[in-house]
């Protein structure tokens, strides 16, 4: 069967530091970018990462560069979403998503990030 | 930046009844490559988002046709020919045809 899940969320102080998980399985990894989107308490999804099958490419939204990085280990088919110098204003659900053809085809069920100042 | 707006923020609609939902991007979302990469996902309560159409207009798979999407340039529309009950959710429109990429704010769709 095909699907995501995603792991590492938790409850943390602002600026703290986490590393989200994405594992795939059903589908071959290496072959697809994967992106990373949040969702604020209420609120509406928010694109923040993208990542291309081999690695080379990363994209990042304004609100995240130069405080996230995303990553991906293929041997470990994982995809990684490392979150620094978090914020209040980062709390959120982070749903890790699979591309197809500049779409979000799979999603996972998302892990919860609490940051607490 | 590309900003995507959606009308309506919200729409009470009757079972078997159509909606609507329109998504505007604030640029032309025709990329180099002469695609235009506009999406629709469904977010029901509770649920992770989940691909409706793609690429302006075309059906992922096991969605139902009474979804469909049209549009072009920077005007885009998410149709239901007659909403069902599992229909409630909200909607939520995306380019990916610039990077950053951009969700629309969402449009929650409700049974009257």
């Amino acid at each position: 069967q095909v699907h995501l899940v995603e792991s590492g969320g938790g409850v943390v102080q602002s600026g703290s530091s986490l590393r989200l998980s994405c594992a795939p399985s059903g589908f071959t990894f290496s072959h697809y970018a994967m992106h990373w989107v949040r969702q604020a308490p209420g609120k509406g999804l928010e694109w923040l990462a993208t990542i291309s099958y081999d690695g080379r490419n990363q994209h990042y939204a304004d609100s995240v560069k130069g405080r996230f990085v995303i990553s991906r280990d293929d041997f470990m088919h994982t995809v990684f979403l490392q979150t620094n110098s978090l914020r209040d204003e980062d709390t959120a659900i982070y749903y890790c998503a699979k591309d197809s053809d500049s779409s979000f085809d799979l999603w996972g069920q998302g892990t919860m990030v609490t940051v607490s100042s | 930046d590309i900003v995507m707006t959606q009308t309506p923020l919200s729409s009470p609609v009757t079972l078997g009844q159509p909606a609507s939902i329109s998504c505007r991007s604030s640029g032309g979302l025709v990329h180099s490559n002469g695609k235009t990469y506009l999406s629709w996902v469904q977010q029901r309560p509770g649920q992770p988002p989940r691909l409706l159409i793609y690429k302006v207009s075309n059906r992922f798979s096991g969605v139902p046709d009474r979804f469909s999407g049209s549009g072009s340039g920077t005007d885009f529309t998410l149709k239901i020919s007659r909403v069902e009950a599992e229909d409630v959710g909200v909607y939520y429109c995306m380019q990916a045809t610039h990077f950053p990429w951009s969700f629309g704010q969402g449009t929650k769709v409700e049974i009257k």
